[in-house]
This record gives C-alpha cells, structure tokens and sequence, in this order.
C-alpha cells in the first residue's frame, strides 16, 4: 500500500560530522512534506517543511531536499551537535484536506 | 495558548478503569488530531477533528475508544474499560484551517496496569 517510509531505523555519527535523513514516499500526489525532531519524553517538534513545487529548502544547520522523480526526501542537518540526538520522523500530506502521514522515524544518536 | 497543552502528563489507572485524556489546542486552529506512540514506535493516527464537520474516526483501534471536541476548541479522548495493551502516549496535535504542519502537545503517557 501507500506509505511514507524510511531507509534507516537508527543512524549514528559523529559530533560535528554532517548527518543525512531519507525517508521514502509512495504517492505523487504528496505536495506538502515536513520533518518533526522527538526527543525523549517530549512530542514531535516541526524542523522543516517543503512545498512539491521546490527541491531544496534551507534552515538553520538543516537542509531538507525532495526528489520527486524517484519520491524521496531527506534531511540534512550540517555539524552535528549531542542536541540533535532524537527520533526524526517524515510526514506528508495528500491533498484533500489537511492529514498528515507519518513515516516509521529514525534515531539520531550523536557520539562526543 | 501559546502551545497545545495536554493533562494528564502521566495517568496509571487500573485494568479495566475508563480514562479521559484531554487536549487543549492552539486558540484559532480549527483542526485537531489524536495519535498513539507505543514505546520506541511511530505515530499511530486515532482521529481527527476539522471545523464543525464529522470527525474522521477511521483510526480508532476499538469501540472503547471515543473522542469529542466541544465547542471547536477542547478535546477529550475517552478509553473505556482500559487494556495494558492501550498502555503507550497519547498526543494530541492541532493546526491551522489553511494547513500546514501540526504542533504536538507533549503528550499523556498512560500506563494500564
């Protein structure tokens, strides 16, 4: 069936090193992407979205890039700090409405 | 409020006890969701509230599981007769009408024992 979902359960790197995200996506009808940072005990954080219509997106440290040719997102977060370390869950949005589906998430863990 | 506020933070309650986990969204979003996390799992929707229309109640795993939203602001998701396998963290979520992302609450861990 259709699913948003991701290449890696658990990535682990280290402290300054640049980490990359992937998350794979089924329908192409998904316009609107977002990542959400989970630290333990706390509820989802919005990191960064993107809209269909663009392939690139630049935060703060963060980077987000959408394929749309092969229905792939990642997100890039440039010097990892020990503060990155969460659970990074993709979510998309088919249209109608507004419901967003949540990829499975991947551990960040950073090593000092 | 300035986020969605969720009470209890914890509830340990007794197999068999109903529940009533509450959801207080951002003043002005009209949209309100309900999603379970087990332990070490994804986002597991449950339901989700738009305006005044009919909420979409596909999610729910059971008919113990029941929620409303008065007035278009609180919410309440009510567990009757609780299991331990309901034992996870329920979070709420809200967002504007034009869309977006969501912003969580910072959830209600429940633990049936």
């Amino acid at each position: 069936g259709e699913s948003v979902g991701l290449h890696l359960p658990t990535l682990s790197v280290q402290e300054g090193d640049n980490s990359i995200i992937n998350c794979a996506y089924s329908n192409s009808a998904s316009d609107y992407f977002i990542w959400y940072k989970q630290e333990s005990g706390k509820g989802p954080q919005f990191i960064i979205d993107i809209r269909s219509n663009m392939d690139k997106r630049q935060g703060q440290r963060v980077t987000v890039l959408l394929n749309k040719t092969v229905k792939h997102l990642s997100l890039q977060i440039a010097a990892t700090q020990p503060g990155d370390s969460a659970v990074y869950f993709c979510a998309e949005k088919r249209p109608p409405g507004n419901m967003l589906t949540f990829g499975g998430g991947t551990r960040l863990m950073v090593k000092p | 409020g300035a986020g969605v506020s969720q009470s209890p933070s914890n509830k340990v309650t007794e197999k068999g006890k109903d529940v009533e986990l509450r959801c207080d969204p951002i003043s002005g979003h009209t949209a309100l969701y309900w999603y379970r996390q087990s332990l070490g799992q994804g986002l597991e929707f449950l339901i989700y509230f738009q305006g005044n229309s009919a909420p979409d109640k596909s999610g729910l795993p059971s008919d113990r599981f029941s929620a409303e939203r008065t007035g278009g602001s609180v919410s309440t998701l009510t567990i009757q007769r609780t299991q331990q396998e309901d034992s996870a963290v329920y979070l709420c979520a809200s967002s504007p009408m034009e869309g977006g992302g969501y912003t969580f609450g910072s959830g209600t861990r429940l633990t049936v024992v």
